[in-house]
């Protein structure tokens, strides 16, 4: 147990819905990432925050967004959704630095699934 | 920028020794990461490389030549439980700055 929580495990929507996946950080951990994983595709990073605020942004489409909340928490919202945005998506939580303080926390994922 | 390279999939039999191999390019480097994945389950921490030189734990070890911009993941003794995806993905320098994972090696050992 890596201490990262993610909920709902698993979710089943609609081609146009929108849907809010959330993440809890390790107690302490103050940058939070998201990844969005497809079938036997590799992790593809989204974006990260740090304390509350932006910090870095991927491969995010426009109609996904994302926040981190005061007690650090993270919600990724996402919307108008079509078949290809079916995947695994990942939160990943780590202490803010360099070198191994870097080291990222996964949670055990939200397998979205778009019919 | 960053690019990551390793290779898609690898077959290694049980009981033998497997070397997966990671190269990448980047504008700032600080250290390499050593991920296990599982299909369908989170990425877990192997190891972590800063300096060249290889790093002993266990059955796993992991290299990393800086000047190279290479590191290799080997894998002694392997079991059926070994079977998974071992991700490679580079700390740049720098805080605050988001880590890049390569697409994978899917590793299956075989009897």
């Amino acid at each position: 147990d890596s201490g990262v929580t993610q909920t709902p495990k698993h979710l089943i929507t609609a081609t146009g819905q929108r849907v809010t996946l959330r993440c809890s950080p390790r107690s302490g951990d103050l940058s939070v990432y998201w990844y969005q994983q497809s079938l036997d595709q590799g992790l593809q990073f989204l974006i990260q925050y740090y304390n509350g605020e932006e910090r870095a942004k991927g491969n995010i489409l426009e109609r996904f967004s994302a926040q981190q909340f005061p007690d650090l928490h993270s919600e990724l919202n996402l919307s108008s959704l079509e078949l290809g945005d079916s995947a695994l998506y990942f939160c990943a939580s780590s202490v803010p630095g360099t070198g191994a303080y870097n080291e990222q926390f996964f949670g055990p994922g939200t397998r979205l699934t778009v019919l | 920028g960053q690019n990551i390279d390793q290779p898609t999939e690898m077959t290694a039999t049980e009981g033998a020794i497997v070397q997966i191999n990671c190269t990448y390019q980047t504008s700032g480097f600080n250290g390499l990461f050593w991920y296990q994945q599982h299909a369908g389950e989170a990425p877990t921490f192997l190891s972590y490389n800063v300096l060249d030189g290889l790093e002993e734990k266990g059955r796993f070890s992991s290299f990393l030549s800086r000047s190279k911009g290479y590191s290799y993941l080997l894998l002694k003794e392997l079991q059926m439980k070994d079977s998974a995806s071992y991700l490679c993905a580079v700390s740049p320098s720098g805080g605050y700055q988001k880590v890049t994972f390569g697409t994978g090696t899917k590793l299956q050992v075989i009897p």
